[in-house]
């Protein structure tokens, strides 16, 4: 069964440093997606990208963070330079229609020293 | 601003119990929900959605309803197992534009004891 991967599982990253953190979606999914969750708070959205760009971000996702679809099967989060409070999971979405059922990938643990 | 919340927190059961869990949203505008389960520092499992024009959805021993109008969905699990302890997370969608973005809850920790 198709499924969303993600890679590093655990990165840690001293405050002040550049992470890339990338995901695999579905290879047939157009709308695109990254969340993140604080420990033991809700899951928050950050950003939302079709066609190439970025359709909707949320007010975490400032100058500081940005995303990219290098090639066809790739999606990165960039963050510039790393805080304290970047510490969370950070979960990648897909689906195949805006609206449709959204497919997370495992998530990668981001710890900022 | 969308606010979705769901009651208890936590929540324990003995094996082979029906239990319903509960979710409710403050803007009743929403295009689907979708409830996904969580295990510890693992991702998101997306176990049901439903269309905003449907009352219901299951998925083997998963029923889940929807009450658009008051704002409400319920997850009900028939026959619970050691197997179903989790995090159970409710999230919605919004209707318009390109505000396909999922508004989440902070979920229900149930624990199944054997």
């Amino acid at each position: 069964e198709p499924e969303v991967t993600q890679t590093p599982s655990h990165q840690v990253t001293q405050m002040g440093q550049e992470v890339i953190l990338r995901c695999v979606p579905i290879s047939n999914h157009l709308y695109f997606y990254w969340y993140r969750q604080i420990l033991g708070q809700k899951v928050e959205f950050l950003v939302s990208f079709y066609n190439n760009e970025i359709s909707e971000k949320s007010e975490i996702f400032d100058d500081q963070f940005s995303v990219e679809r290098p090639d066809g099967s790739n999606f990165t989060l960039k963050i510039r330079s790393t805080k304290l409070e970047d510490s969370a999971m950070y979960f990648c979405a897909s689906s195949d229609l805006g609206f449709n059922e959204q497919f997370f990938g495992p998530g990668t643990r981001l710890t900022v020293l | 601003k969308q606010e979705v919340t769901q009651i208890p927190a936590a929540l324990s059961v003995p094996e082979g119990e029906n239990l319903v869990l509960n979710c409710s949203f403050t803007d009743s505008a929403i295009y689907n929900l979708q409830w996904f389960r969580q295990d510890p520092g693992k991702g998101l499992t997306s176990l049901l959605l439903i269309q905003s024009s449907q009352r219901e959805q299951t998925s083997g021993r998963l029923n889940a309803s929807l009450d658009k109008s008051s704002g409400r969905s319920t997850l009900y699990i028939a026959a619970s197992q050691p197997g179903d302890s989790a995090t159970y997370l409710c999230a919605v969608t919004g209707s318009t534009g390109a505000n396909s973005k999922l508004t989440f809850g902070k979920g229900i920790t149930l624990s199944v004891r054997p």
